[in-house]
């Protein structure tokens, strides 16, 4: 296994438009976060998936986002009219129930909006 | 709430020498604690963990870290840092009773000079 991939790993987008991302997780992993990282920042929690269902949203996750894991396996984070505030990295973890304490995190999304 | 707050965006240590970054939690219940580290354009990488039990936590490459319950700290040290050791380290806590919800400091950058 490859780890956590994400694609694309960068995107160049003007402001009011949309844009999706995907996550790819460790296989058998059944639990997938989405993060966010501002320059000169930690991770900020967005969202959680156990399986299909999305169990868990931060208030960071405006109606604007939308995330979606529609089989338990990949997983989608679409941001609508997006804003220069949105220019991020977007990172996306995963992690067994049996070890929650261990994410583990793919590349990220550097997404800048212009 | 959780929180962390990380003492020193900045270190610069010489090879050889102790590496030593401090991390400080606030929890109102039993946290668990983590440090990951981020090299450029890549994902991060757990180094270790404090769940329960022993406070003394080793990790990968060398490093360790001591839960102070006392000083509310989770310090991260290795006695003798490498040119490979250079990169983004990030403290992270999380409520034992909400495992989702994770929560990074700032990050520390880490030099090391030859």
């Amino acid at each position: 296994d490859t780890g956590v991939s994400q694609d694309p790993r960068h995107k160049i987008t003007k402001r009011g438009q949309n844009v999706t991302f995907r996550c790819d997780p460790i296989s058998e992993h059944n639990r997938l976060y989405w993060y966010r990282q501002t320059l000169g920042q930690g991770p900020e929690f967005l969202t959680y998936f156990q399986n299909e269902a999305q169990l868990e949203k931060s208030r960071l996750l405006s109606d604007r986002f939308s995330a979606e894991r529609p089989k338990g396996s990949f997983s989608t984070l679409e941001i609508q009219r997006t804003e220069q505030g949105d220019s991020a990295m977007y990172l996306c973890a995963s992690s067994t129930d049996t070890d929650r304490m261990s994410q583990y995190f793919g590349p990220g999304t550097r997404l800048l909006v212009l | 709430a959780q929180s962390v707050t990380q003492l020193g965006s900045h270190v610069s240590v010489s090879e050889g020498a102790l590496v030593l970054l401090r991390c400080n939690y606030s929890s109102s219940v039993p946290p668990y604690l983590f440090w990951y580290v981020q090299y450029p354009n890549q994902g991060l990488q757990l180094l270790l963990k404090y769940t329960t039990g022993a406070t003394l936590v080793k990790g990968i490459n060398g490093f360790e870290a001591e839960f102070k319950k006392s000083e509310t700290s989770f310090h991260l040290t290795k006695p003798s840092a490498h040119m490979s050791d250079a990169a983004e380290y990030f403290c992270a806590v999380r409520s034992m009773y909400n495992n989702n919800d994770m929560r990074f400091g700032a990050g520390t950058r880490l030099t090391v000079k030859p």
